[in-house]
């Protein structure tokens, strides 16, 4: 119940096209959804976050979907660019100070070709 | 403004040795999580610090051990080090007492090697 499943593994989009990320969780006491953005030898970079009360975020190129139903989310990189090029890993957790260790989805290697 | 900082960079160690990793939260942050990232996984949780005391704990066994210290910056400790150690371990801030407790921030890691 504290998993969260990432796919795809890898993905290769052409520079312009859309990339998707999809996460699915099982523990609908999840109330917190990120994405982080991974480059080679560097800490995660906090990209975008959802909470369940909304169905659809937006900020820039990046887009997070969110079904509450289905316990699913995903993201959208729009106009995807060579420089986005890099790991994104979905993550999840749980509310309240005590209890919001951010529980992690296998990743995703996005390569843009230009 | 300053965000999440770690030392050192790279570490490399020996089977059995311990290790003292080092982070510094982002300003007006009060809470550090610890993490532990193989290779080609994604980062899993080992404890959090709060008011100088852990205050969760992932599935690691207690060779690994921490501290807080009253200005919020944290130490991660690893004892008798094995070679499955090996990993990049990463500090995350987030502030318990303000509007978005459950934004974390990363640093850029200490990579260990354990030979």
């Amino acid at each position: 119940q504290q998993q969260v499943k990432q796919s795809p593994q890898s993905l290769i989009v052409q520079k312009g096209g859309i990339s998707i990320i999809n996460c699915a969780y099982e523990n609908t006491a999840f109330d917190y959804f990120p994405w982080y953005q991974q480059f080679p030898g560097k800490g995660p970079a906090l990209l975008i976050a959802i909470r369940p009360d909304v169905s659809e975020k937006k900020e820039g190129r990046f887009t997070i979907s969110f079904n509450k139903s289905a316990k699913q989310f995903s993201l959208h990189i729009m106009d995807s660019q060579p420089g986005d090029s890099a790991t994104y890993f979905c993550a999840a957790s749980r509310p309240g100070g005590a209890t919001n260790k951010l529980i992690f989805g296998t990743g995703t290697l996005l390569a843009v070709q230009p | 403004d300053a965000g999440v900082t770690q030392s050192p960079t790279h570490l490399i160690k020996t089977r059995g040795q311990q290790v003292t990793l080092r982070c510094s939260p982002k300003s007006g942050h009060d809470t550090v999580s610890w993490y532990q990232q193989a290779l080609g996984q994604g980062p899993q949780f080992i404890f959090q610090y709060y008011e100088e005391e852990e205050r969760q704990r992932g599935n690691f066994p207690d060779r690994f051990s921490g501290h807080q210290y009253p200005n919020y910056s944290s130490e991660l400790n690893v004892n008798a080090l094995l070679l499955g150690d090996s990993a990049l371990y990463l500090c995350a801030s987030s502030d318990t007492g303000g509007a978005d407790t459950d934004t974390q921030y990363f640093g850029p890691g200490t990579r260990l090697t354990v030979l």
